[in-house]
């Protein structure tokens, strides 16, 4: 079956460590996202690619890095500069639209919930 | 002013009451509005969409967009415990990158 992988499911930080957070499709898809979702905030976008070897920031991308060296991987990189890191992490892929007019809705992962400790 | 504004909840019902989940914006360049459902730890799935005004039904769901007054609704009907989930609306204009509601926690007991 086609879908996204994040893993691992649960991740647990000491403060001052980078940490890196696995995301990958089989859909196929060239597009893909990084979101954090904190308790009353709804989806932020931190990092979005879409193509291989290209990746633009989003929102709130201060203290994460990206790298999309192959189509199917997207992995998110949460570093010691990101001063509030709990959260629970949400990856997303998509088609890309060739018109303005084409839509295509997210495929999203189960999430990686990490935490400081 | 947020772009998109949802009221978090908690919303709680009977089983089988009519639901009615509600989003705001503000962008008139958006075009597709966007249901997404979460179950608690996990991750979201596209429920149903709309292109520009109107309603659009998909079983006991139906989504209305009030482009005028820049209003989304979601309605669900004969409510079931399964319909127990965080419903997020999300709105885009065109090709971008959607813009995500909070999120409204519906709780639906037997």
């Amino acid at each position: 079956d086609g879908g996204i992988t994040q893993s691992p499911k649960y991740l647990f930080r000491k403060e001052g460590q980078n940490v890196t957070l696995s995301c990958e499709q089989n859909l196929n898809h060239d597009a893909m996202y990084w979101y954090r979702q904190d308790p009353g905030q709804g989806l932020r976008l931190i990092y979005y690619s879409q193509i291989v070897n290209d990746f633009q920031k989003g929102d709130i991308a201060e203290g994460y890095s990206v790298s999309r060296e192959k189509k199917e991987s997207f992995p998110l990189t949460v570093t010691s500069a990101q001063k509030n890191p709990t959260a629970f992490y949400l990856c997303a892929s998509s088609s890309t639209p060739l018109k303005l007019t084409d839509f295509y809705g997210y495929t999203f992962g189960s999430g990686t919930r990490l935490t400081v400790v | 002013q947020k772009e998109v504004e949802q009221d978090p909840g908690p919303l709680s019902v009977p089983e089988g009451a009519i639901v009615s989940l509600n989003c705001t914006y503000s962008n008139s360049a958006f075009q597709y509005f966007m249901w997404y459902r979460q179950y608690s730890r996990k991750g979201p799935e596209l429920l149903m969409y709309t292109y520009s005004s109107g309603n659009k039904e998909d079983g006991r769901f139906t989504a209305q967009v009030d482009k005028s007054s820049k209003y989304i609704s979601l309605f669900i009907r004969d409510s079931q415990p399964s319909d127990s989930a965080t419903y997020l609306c999300a709105p885009k204009a065109g090709s971008y990158i959607p813009t995500f509601g909070r999120g409204t926690s519906l709780i639906v007991h037997p």
